[in-house]
Order: structure tokens, then C-alpha cells, then sequence
């Protein structure tokens, strides 16, 4: 079966750096995909990955490695509106996106 | 980014009653659309795929008679939630992809939070 693990809740402080790891097995692999989701909205695009290595987009970078099957989502200079969940979702043969639990961030100040 | 707008983003209603929620892509042609229910502290379950002009795909489990999809055309599909009950109550949310292999992600609405009482 199709799979995506993802920690369920993890805690930093403000300013801080944090990593949300995601581990996934699917059927075939068309890029991996992070989405921010605040309570009560939909999710909002981080970023894509489709060729191993590391993405950096601001205070946001994205790692994969195709071969472990792992991606990462780092997160810098964290700041209190950063409180949210992190959806790891892989696009599989079918290019169809298999989507993580989430992981819910707190950040304290 | 493509803006993808969802309508309501809010119902209350009656059980036994239908509900239709709309998806509209706003500056881009949609050739696909989706459709996610998301119950509390879980993630995005996928209960269609549906194609402009042909009948959407459902997922398993997914009663195609009780959540009804219309994608009349490339900017609008419709999810119509019929005889609705309480254990429907749910965040439902759709996405939309363009048409043409340039767009790797996934657009979305802003969801819809349907409350059945």
C-alpha cells in the first residue's frame, strides 16, 4: 500500500530552526509536495520536489532524497504565525497526490 | 499563484437536505478538479477526480449518489451533498489543476465547512 509518515505535533520557540521530516513509500514518484494548513483553512503551497536536494525559498527550505525515500521541511527564524500543520503529499504513477497526516507545529515564545 | 475560489465557506444546514458547494478557477482553466473531505486533526482524504465535460472518478467508499459532482465546464465544478446527515459534517475542500504540463501543483479552494444538524 501507499504510505506517508510525518510526525504528529512537535514544538519549537520562537526564532528558533525546526525540521518536519516525511518518509513515504507510494507507487511510483512525480514530486513531493508541502503545504501549510492553518485550523480551519485550506492548505496553501510551500513547495515542490522532484529531483534530489535541497530547495530554498526564504526562511522555508525542502529536502528530498528519492532513493531513501525522505524529505524534510526546514523552517527558520521561526515566528509565532508559523503555528500550523505541514502536510507532507506525494504524487504518485497515477498522478494522483497521497497525502500526509500532518504535522502540527507550536511554536512558544 | 492560480486563485482557486470555493463558495460558501460556511453552511448550516437541515438533515436531509442537499447542499451544493462551488469551486470556480478564477484565472486559469481547470481541466481537473478535486474534491477533499477533511475530518478534525486528520488529513486530506481525496473523494473524487473529476474531469471537465465526463463523469468524475470516485474514490472508494465514496457514495457517488449521496456526493454528486458537476464539472460542467473549465472553470466550475460542483459537489452536491444530497440527503445530507451529521456524520457529513465536515472541512471539504477542492483543488483544481490547469491544463497543460507546466503546473506542478495543486490549487485551492478555501474549503467548506459544512455543519448538518
Amino acid at each position: 500500500g501507499q504510505n506517508i509518515d510525518q510526525p504528529t505535533e512537535m514544538t519549537a520557540t520562537e526564532g528558533a530552526i525546526v525540521q518536519i521530516n516525511c518518509t513515504y513509500q507510494t507507487s511510483g514518484f512525480n514530486g513531493l509536495f508541502w503545504y501549510q494548513q492553518h485550523a480551519g483553512e485550506a492548505p496553501t503551497f510551500l513547495s515542490y520536489n522532484v529531483l534530489d536536494g535541497l530547495e530554498e525559498k526564504g526562511r522555508f527550505s525542502s529536502f528530498l532524497s528519492r532513493s531513501k525515500g525522505y524529505s524534510y521541511l526546514l523552517l527558520k527564524e521561526l515566528q509565532m504565525k508559523d503555528s500550523a500543520s505541514y502536510l507532507c503529499a506525494v504524487r504518485d504513477s497515477n498522478y494522483q497526490l497521497i497525502w500526509g497526516a500532518g504535522t502540527k507545529l507550536i511554536i512558544k515564545p | 499563484g492560480a486563485v482557486v475560489s470555493q463558495h460558501p465557506s460556511r453552511v448550516i444546514c437541515k438533515s436531509g437536505t442537499s447542499v451544493k458547494i462551488e469551486c470556480r478557477s478564477l484565472d486559469f482553466q481547470a481541466t481537473t478538479m478535486f474534491w477533499y473531505r477533511q475530518f478534525p486533526k486528520q488529513s486530506l482524504m481525496l473523494m473524487a477526480t473529476s474531469n471537465e465535460g465526463s463523469k468524475a472518478t470516485y474514490e472508494q467508499g465514496v457514495e457517488k449518489d449521496k456526493f454528486l459532482i458537476n464539472h460542467a465546464s473549465l472553470t466550475l465544478s460542483t459537489l452536491t451533498v444530497t440527503s445530507a446527515h451529521p456524520e457529513d459534517s465536515s472541512f471539504y475542500i477542492c483543488s483544481a489543476k490547469s491544463q497543460g504540463g507546466s503546473s506542478t501543483e495543486a490549487f485551492f479552494g478555501q474549503g467548506t465547512r459544512l455543519t448538518v444538524v
